[in-house]
């Protein structure tokens, strides 16, 4: 597959552990978050999202943190899977720019079994 | 991915051709967009386009050139391509803007040589 990963940081998990990838953003008016996963070979999918009015939202075994004081994103994986390895971005809607996202750079998640 | 086809999937190409991507849409969305990615990077947007012949500059647009002429369809064209638009395109589309994210295709592998 394509070779996205190169520099990203890692996180690697024992299976049936929880995970957290973590993401930081830089502009305090952005109003809306998404996580997606990206496998090998493939687009990103649509994971979970959260509104700014929100601190927690929760998922099928996905929870997404919200941390508007220090802008802080994150997700969490509950029992991963080795199915839950990939490619996870956050994005990010800025105030002012329009009706488009601005993506991470991306974590690597490994699962090992 | 459902409702969303790109192509070519993979294409090598000579510096200074001209090269068109193809996205095709079966949804109907209003919103459709293009995408590049690299290693080490995110997703960084090329252009987008907000209807039938609306389409608006992304942030790494310089060298590329878009087209929508019918909601289905949005054309990426590379019109001199030079090697560092070696790179995995992908389109998206969204029904609203950025509520609810966007839906990825699968990606072209472009490599210019």
């Amino acid at each position: 597959g394509e070779s996205v990963g190169l520099h990203l940081p890692t996180l690697s998990v024992q299976e049936g552990d929880n995970s957290i990838i973590n993401c930081a953003y830089s502009n305090s008016a952005s109003d809306y978050f998404i996580w997606y996963k990206q496998e090998s070979g493939k687009g990103p999918q649509f994971i979970i999202d959260i509104r700014s009015n929100m601190d927690k939202r929760q998922g099928q075994r996905v929870t997404v943190l919200l941390n508007k004081t220090v802008k802080h994103l994150s997700l969490q994986i509950a029992a991963t899977q080795p199915g839950d390895s990939a490619v996870y971005f956050c994005a990010e809607n800025r105030e002012g720019y329009g009706n488009k996202l601005v993506f991470g750079a991306g974590t690597i998640l490994r699962v090992k079994s | 991915d459902a409702g969303i086809t790109q192509s070519p999937r993979h294409k090598v190409t000579e510096t200074g051709t001209p090269v068109t991507l193809r996205c095709h849409q079966t949804e109907n969305h209003r919103y459709m967009y293009w995408y590049r990615q690299d290693p080490g990077h995110g997703l960084r947007l090329i252009h987008y386009s907000y209807g039938v012949k609306d389409t608006d500059k992304g942030e790494v647009s310089d060298g590329y050139s878009v087209s929508r002429s019918k909601t289905e369809d949005f054309l990426l064209t590379l019109e001199s391509a030079t090697s560092s638009q070696t790179s995995v395109y992908f389109c998206a589309i969204s029904e609203n803007g950025v509520n609810y994210g966007y839906t990825f295709g699968s990606g072209t592998r472009l490599t210019v040589v």
